[in-house]
């Protein structure tokens, strides 16, 4: 079958890292994708990795390494308002998407 | 750009009633699909459709129908509500960002079956 895991929940400070881990056994694989999604309103999209290497995006980076099935989110210089759920998610070999449950971040001052 | 609209936002159902969720995007994707999201789970797709007069079913479309009858909308029908059908329920459309179908989501419809 074809699974996605990643924490459940974690805690970070205000201005430190944190880094979200995905792991992931599907069918094929057509890209990865991450979604911030903050309580009670829509996924808005993150980042796409479909080669292996390090994607940077201003305080975000999203890491893919497809012979290992895992990916990661990086966050630097945690600020409040990063407070949210982060899904994971892997297009499979019929373009599909296959959704992680999310990793609810919370972040404390 | 409104994007894509969702209505309504909540809806309290009986078991057996019937309704509509609404859904309507003005970029002009092609691409539109229906998501339900429950706790502790990963977005489940329902169906989904690639143009106006084609869909097809996603994960979990049993009690459920769409059509397509425009670009612009893409109804879902719930036509004898469950309970199990309690959830949050996210109409998208997709466009390739620099090689990636990147979605675009509504702000979500809470539905509740009592």
């Amino acid at each position: 079958g074809q699974n996605i895991d990643q924490p459940t929940e974690m805690t970070a400070t205000e201005g430190a890292i944190v880094q979200i881990n995905c792991t992931y056994q599907t069918s094929g694989f057509n890209g990865l994708f991450w979604y911030q999604q903050h309580a009670g309103e829509a996924p808005t999209f993150l980042s796409y990795n479909v080669l292996d290497g390090l994607e940077e995006k201003g305080r975000f980076s999203s890491f893919l390494s497809r012979s290992k099935g895992y990916s990661y989110l990086l966050l630097k210089e945690l600020q409040m308002k990063d407070s949210a759920s982060y899904l994971c998610a892997v297009s499979d070999s019929n373009y599909q998407l296959i959704w992680g449950a999310g990793t609810k971040l919370i972040i404390k001052p | 750009n409104a994007g894509v609209t969702q209505t309504p936002k909540f809806q309290v159902l009986k078991t057996g009633q019937s309704m509509t969720l609404q859904c309507a995007q003005d970029m002009n994707h092609e691409y539109m699909s229906w998501y339900r999201q429950d706790p502790g789970m990963g977005l489940r797709l329902i169906h989904y459709s690639v143009g106006a007069g084609i869909t097809d079913q996603g994960e979990v479309p049993n009690g459920y129908n769409v059509s397509r009858s425009t670009t612009e909308d893409f109804p879902l029908r719930l036509l004898s509500a469950a309970p199990s059908q309690t959830s949050v329920y996210f109409c998208a459309t997709s466009v390739a960002v620099s090689g990636a179908n990147v979605l675009t989501f509504g702000a979500g419809s809470r539905l509740t079956v009592l």
